[in-house]
């Protein structure tokens, strides 16, 4: 049963577009995510989070948007770079004394110069 | 800091052999993961550790699987024996404090058994 998930496995875009990531998740005990990127042979490394008070959290060209009613939440990078190619993994934390993080299987972004 | 460091970077394998993965936290991070990353299953946590404690091991695939913190700067990852369809790559990961705070990851040991 995945709690957390990225239906689309890539995304391609070019240069200086925007590129929407999407991710869902099914537990109403969630209440912070975060979004990771991963390069090829490292570690993931944390890009953005927001916490379920919010519905908007922005840095710089990352948004992330989170629509607690759908379960849903994105990521916008605008413009998107041929850097930002990389594998993206949303997360998502249920709080309490429980540091869990449950991720998505995540969504390869490339970006076309 | 460093970072988390991991070691080996790569390990390859026959199967029925012991194989211990190593981690090296963030220092002053008190909260310790484990993390097993396939095509399949995406990244699956396997474990975690706070205050050098185990909370929650219900990820272990099967007994074959032990993980240890026998101190806040180390922790290891056992599994004996070893099988192919262990392969996948592993990371360790460290955080500090409780709730909202990111959890950073090493770069991961990538794991081959032949």
């Amino acid at each position: 049963d995945q709690q957390v998930k990225q239906n689309s496995p890539s995304l391609s875009v070019q240069e200086g577009r925007i590129s929407i990531l999407n991710c869902d998740y099914t537990n109403s005990m969630f209440d912070y995510f975060l979004w990771y990127k991963k390069y090829p042979a490292e570690g993931p490394t944390f890009l953005i989070s927001i916490s379920s008070i919010k519905d908007k959290n922005e840095d710089g060209r990352f948004t992330v948007f989170l629509n607690k009613s759908a379960k849903h939440l994105s990521l916008h990078i605008v413009p998107s770079q041929p850097g930002d190619s990389a594998v993206y993994f949303c997360a998502a934390h249920s709080g309490g004394s429980n540091y869990k993080l449950t991720f998505g299987k995540g969504t390869l972004l490339t970006v076309n110069p | 800091d460093a970072g988390v460091i991991q070691s080996p970077r790569h390990e390859v394998t026959e199967m029925g052999q012991e194989v211990t993965l190593r981690c090296k936290p963030i220092s002053g991070h008190n909260s310790l993961f484990w993390y097993r990353q396939t095509m399949m299953r995406g990244l699956e946590l396997l474990i975690y550790f706070n205050n050098n404690v185990p909370i929650d091991d219900s990820g272990m695939p099967e007994d074959r699987f032990s993980a240890k913190m026998p101190n806040a700067s180390f922790s290891t990852l056992k599994i004996q024996p070893s099988e192919p369809r262990d392969s996948a790559v592993y990371f360790c990961a460290s955080k500090w404090g409780e709730l909202n705070t990111e959890a950073f990851f090493g770069q991961g040991t990538r794991l081959t058994v032949v």
